[in-house]
C-alpha cells in the first residue's frame, strides 16, 4: 500500500525557515518524481512544485510565488522527499501535501504550517 | 500561467441524478508527447484531496465506475452518473501539461 506521511509543520515567524519532510513507503521511491501542493484555510489548492526522479536529472520546478525561497530535494536512500522553506511569509501559511509524481496520484494527509507574528 | 476556469462553483444536486462539472483551460493541455495531462480530484470534508481521473479519462484505482471523465484540447468535463451522499465535496481539475501546475478554483458539490 503507497503510503506518504508528511511531517515538519509548525507555528514560525515570518522570515523564519522550515523544513517539511515526507516519508514514502509501499513504492519504489526513486522511481517517481514527488510533487508538493498546499492549501490555505478555507482555500483551494495551490501547486508548489515537484522534483524529478534522479535519472531525469533530479532537477525541480517551483510556483513563481516561492520560486527563489522554497527548495525541493530527495534522499532516495531514505525515501524522503523534502520541501526547504526560506524567509517565510503569512501568505505561506497552508496545509502542506505531498504528493507521489510530478501531477501526482497519490497524496499524503498533510502538516499545518502557520506564519505568524 | 495556464488558467484553468472551473463552472459551476457550486452545485446542488439531488442523490441518484447525474451531476457534470465543466473545467477550461486557457491554452490547449496537449503535451508535446501527445498526452494530455488533466486530471480531476476530490476532497471530501475534512480529508486530504484524492485523485480520481488522469489524462482526462483514465480511472484511478479504487475509483467508482459512476465517475467519468471526457473533453480534449481546453474542454473538459467530469460525470457523476448517479450522485451518492459520499460523494459530497469538492472537485478539482488539474494541468500537468505545462509550468507551473496549476488547479481549477474548485466546484462545491452538495446534496439538495
Amino acid at each position: 500500500e503507497v503510503q506518504l506521511v508528511e511531517s515538519g509543520g509548525d507555528l514560525v515567524r515570518p522570515g523564519r525557515s522550515l523544513r517539511l519532510s515526507c516519508t514514502g513507503s509501499g513504492f519504489t521511491f526513486g522511481d517517481y518524481a514527488m510533487s508538493w501542493a498546499r492549501q490555505a484555510p478555507g482555500k483551494g489548492l495551490e501547486w508548489v512544485g515537484f522534483i524529478r526522479k534522479e535519472t531525469y536529472g533530479g532537477t525541480a520546478e517551483y510556483a513563481a510565488s516561492v520560486e527563489g525561497r522554497f527548495f525541493i530535494s530527495r534522499d532516495d536512500s531514505e525515501s524522503i522527499a523534502y520541501l526547504q522553506m526560506n524567509g517565510l511569509k503569512i501568505e505561506d501559511t497552508a496545509v502542506y501535501y505531498c504528493r507521489r509524481g510530478d501531477a501526482g496520484d497519490y497524496w499524503g494527509q498533510g502538516t499545518l504550517v502557520t506564519v505568524a507574528s | 500561467d495556464i488558467v484553468m476556469t472551473q463552472t459551476p462553483l457550486s452545485s446542488p444536486v439531488t442523490l441518484g441524478q447525474p451531476a457534470s462539472i465543466s473545467c477550461r483551460s486557457s491554452q490547449s493541455l496537449v503535451h508535446s508527447d501527445g498526452n494530455t495531462y488533466l486530471s480531476w480530484l476530490q476532497q471530501r470534508p475534512g480529508q486530504p484531496p484524492r485523485l480520481l481521473i488522469y489524462k482526462i479519462s483514465n480511472h484511478f484505482p479504487g475509483v467508482p465506475d459512476r465517475f467519468s471523465g471526457s473533453g480534449r484540447g481546453t474542454d473538459f468535463t467530469l460525470t457523476i452518473s448517479r450522485v451518492e451522499a459520499e460523494d459530497v465535496g469538492v472537485y478539482y481539475c488539474m494541468q500537468a501539461t505545462h509550468v507551473p501546475y496549476t488547479f481549477g478554483q474548485g466546484t462545491k458539490l452538495e446534496i439538495k
